[in-house]
């Protein structure tokens, strides 16, 4: 049972350039979660989908930034013409639906892919 | 909106002791869900405990406790016996269970905790 894959692990892009995070959830979960964490920070929220839904964006920039959980295929965190501020770690995390069953309402996370903006 | 504070910023505790790690939070709603969260430098977030806030008992996980004070908004973590492994970052995190909520998970800003030999 793998857990929640992201992809790729390390990026590293030119200012102007478009990255592409990919991430799939855990077998079973529906809902996806993308957070952001700078250096020696904790971790803040940007975006909460399901599929095909964005549930609650209110954590990601307006502009530049945009996320998609399809039918069927990964979620994706787009982020175009990168900055250096953008230079980060970005984690996906996934559930399984909202049940108050054991396990049900806890986040399982990615590893993480790293970001480095030249 | 609801917001976890953790006031501290880093913690040392020696090989075998025993070392509590603070967070408070903020919020209006009575139903929600708490945890604690490990993150080792590999950077792989870890679960180690979690709490439902309609649960008067605190939650224990082997060596890891927590002290959940409802009333006043504390939710602190009690590692025993600490192992060299157990050295990470580690956040609490709030999300809410209200229905009409979008259970978004919240995290403090994280305490670094270093175990001495």
């Amino acid at each position: 049972n793998a857990g929640v894959m992201q992809n790729p692990r390390h990026l590293v892009r030119r200012r102007g350039q478009e990255a592409r995070l990919r991430c799939s959830p855990m077998k079973g979960h529906s809902h996806v979660y993308w957070y952001r964490q700078l250096p020696e920070e904790g971790l803040k929220f940007m975006v909460y989908l399901q599929k095909e839904n964005i549930i609650d964006e209110s954590g990601m920039p307006k502009e530049r930034f945009s996320a998609e959980f399809p039918k069927e295929g990964p979620s994706i965190l787009r982020i175009q013409q990168v900055v250096r501020g953008d230079s980060a770690a970005y984690f996906c995390a996934s559930s399984p639906r909202r049940l108050r069953l054991p396990g049900a309402n806890v986040l399982t996370f990615g590893a993480g892919s790293r970001l480095t903006v030249l | 909106a609801q917001t976890v504070t953790q006031s501290q910023p880093e913690m040392s505790v020696q090989e075998a002791e025993t070392v509590t790690l603070s967070c408070t939070y903020d919020t209006s709603e009575s139903d929600y869900y708490l945890f604690w969260y490990k993150q080792p430098p590999s950077r792989q977030m870890i679960l180690v405990i979690r709490q439902e806030a309609y649960k008067q008992q605190n939650a224990t996980e082997n060596r890891f406790s927590v002290n959940f004070q409802k009333a006043a908004k504390s939710f602190s973590l009690k590692i025993s016996d600490s192992q060299l492994g157990d050295a990470a970052m580690y956040f609490c995190a709030y999300r809410s269970e209200v229905t009409s909520g979008t259970y978004k998970y919240i995290f403090g800003t994280g305490t670094r905790l270093k175990v001495l030999a």
